[in-house]
């Protein structure tokens, strides 16, 4: 069984740039959550996907936006990024209904 | 405006001793609790859950512990060992158990084992 894989691993960017952050869910698990870790603190939600529809949303304001495709697999865009948006971003897959999110290994963002 | 809590950043336990981790809650429509381990470089590891139906739940030497009336929750590891080391997240659920919905983390206790 394939756990949850993100990609890429590292990146650098520079403020006002775009990101996409990719994430495979572990095998057969239907639902997405991402989450935003910043330096020192715990993860913080951003959204939820399930049947390729945002199910929920944090604090987190419009440009982070999220997509799932028909495999499970999502895609987390940030736009206009802010040095802020300097975090490890983490990808969670479930299966609706059951009680445990499982976490992929992170994409750490640095912006510039 | 912190609604999960672990006031402890750090704590340090011999090998073979109990290592308890504290945690604490103040949002009473929680009703699904959850400990993940991470170690650095890596994404959050499941541990182990409860639910607010209950007050104990054991697996191996991990055991949860729920206080509802003083929103607390605790984690006992026995006997602690090494490989224990890691950063360890409390996380609540509200209304939706642990895979739906928005789980919110605490800032997390960094545990030592020494040998």
């Amino acid at each position: 069984e394939t756990g949850v894989t993100q990609s890429p691993t590292h990146l650098i960017k520079t403020r006002g740039q775009q990101v996409t952050l990719r994430c495979s869910s572990q095998s057969g698990h239907n639902t997405v959550s991402w989450y935003q870790q910043a330096l020192g603190q715990g993860p913080q939600f951003i959204f939820q996907y399930y049947r390729e529809e945002e199910n929920g949303r944090g604090n987190f304001p419009p440009r982070f936006s999220g997509l799932q495709f028909p495999n499970y697999s999502s895609e987390l865009n940030v736009n206009a990024l802010e040095l802020d948006d300097s975090a490890l971003y983490l990808c969670a897959s479930s299966l609706q209904g059951a009680d445990t999110q499982y976490f992929g290994p992170g994409t750490r963002l640095t912006v510039l | 405006d912190q609604q999960v809590k672990q006031n402890s950043p750090s704590l340090s336990v011999q090998e073979g001793r109990i290592s308890i981790l504290n945690c604490d809650y103040t949002n009473s429509m929680f009703d699904y609790f959850l400990w993940y381990k991470k170690y650095p470089a890596e994404g959050p590891t499941f541990l182990i859950s409860i639910s607010s139906i209950k007050d104990k739940n054991e697996d191996g030497r991990f055991t949860v512990f729920l206080n509802k009336s003083a929103k607390h929750l605790s984690l006992h590891i026995v006997p602690s060992q090494p490989g224990d080391s890691a950063v360890y997240f409390c996380a609540a659920s509200a209304g939706y158990g642990g895979s739906q919905g928005n789980l919110i983390f605490g800032k997390g206790t960094k545990l030592s084992v020494k040998p």
